[in-house]
């Protein structure tokens, strides 16, 4: 069974930094383009950014560029977001998804996500 | 705002059918066949519905249905059931740097 737990959410004031993590198990990660998104309270998703399988490929949504980045650790099948100069428009729920092979193209499994909270 | 666009409710009567639409542009949409449709209930974590615009993983029920007509595509349930409802997105591959882009989400309400 295909599982994905994020961690690493919490309180944080503005311009700090969290480290959120996604760890996967029930398929082979390192096969996997994954992705972060993110909800804000009461609003819609919101892709963030994805990774390719070898690290290769990375994007970002152009509303984190230069502030967040994405990360993988194949061999610990692990998945990471390392987000700073924290704004309070980053409060959100952050999940972390698979992507169905053979493109970057559709999230074909979530995580239950970690609530990310940017406040003074 | 979104880059694609939803409405925001639709609703409809058990046994019914509904529509709900998704508009981009032909750098998203309308130029790939890359659309998906995700399921969302109340703090609850998004579930794929339709991949590549008109195909049903398995295990989702074949009242589910995708389609795309130009910059439009469009998620049909058909008989609606009282546990459809739920909040609905579409997302599609695009061709900017961003990778991938949602629709603002549409609530479904079962009268």
């Amino acid at each position: 069974e295909v599982q994905l737990v994020e961690s690493g959410g919490g309180l944080v004031k503005p311009g700090g930094s969290l480290r959120l993590s996604c760890a996967a198990s029930g398929f082979t990660f390192s096969s996997y383009s994954m992705n972060w998104v993110r909800q804000a309270p009461g609003k819609g998703l919101e892709w963030v950014s994805s990774i390719s399988s070898s690290s290769s490929y990375i994007y970002y949504a152009d509303s984190v560029k230069g502030r967040f980045t994405i990360s993988r650790d194949n061999a610990k099948n692990s998945l990471y977001l390392q987000m700073n100069s924290l704004r309070a428009e980053d409060t959100a729920v952050y999940y972390c998804a698979r992507d169905r092979p053979p493109s970057m193209t559709t999230l074909d499994y979530w995580g239950q996500g970690t609530l990310v909270t940017v406040s003074s | 705002q979104s880059a694609l666009t939803q409405p925001a409710s639709v609703s409809g009567s058990p046994g019914q059918s509904i529509t709900i639409s998704c508009t981009g542009t032909s750098s998203d949409v309308g130029g790939y066949n890359y659309v998906s449709w995700y399921q969302q209930h109340p703090g609850k974590a998004p579930k794929l519905m339709i991949y590549d615009v008109s195909n049903r993983p398995s295990g989702v029920s074949n009242r589910f249905s995708g389609s795309k007509s130009g910059n439009t595509a469009s998620l049909t349930i058909s008989g609606l059931q009282a546990e459809d409802e739920a909040d609905y997105y579409c997302s599609s591959y695009t061709s900017s740097s961003t990778l991938r882009v949602f629709g603002g989400g549409t609530k479904l309400t079962v009268l």
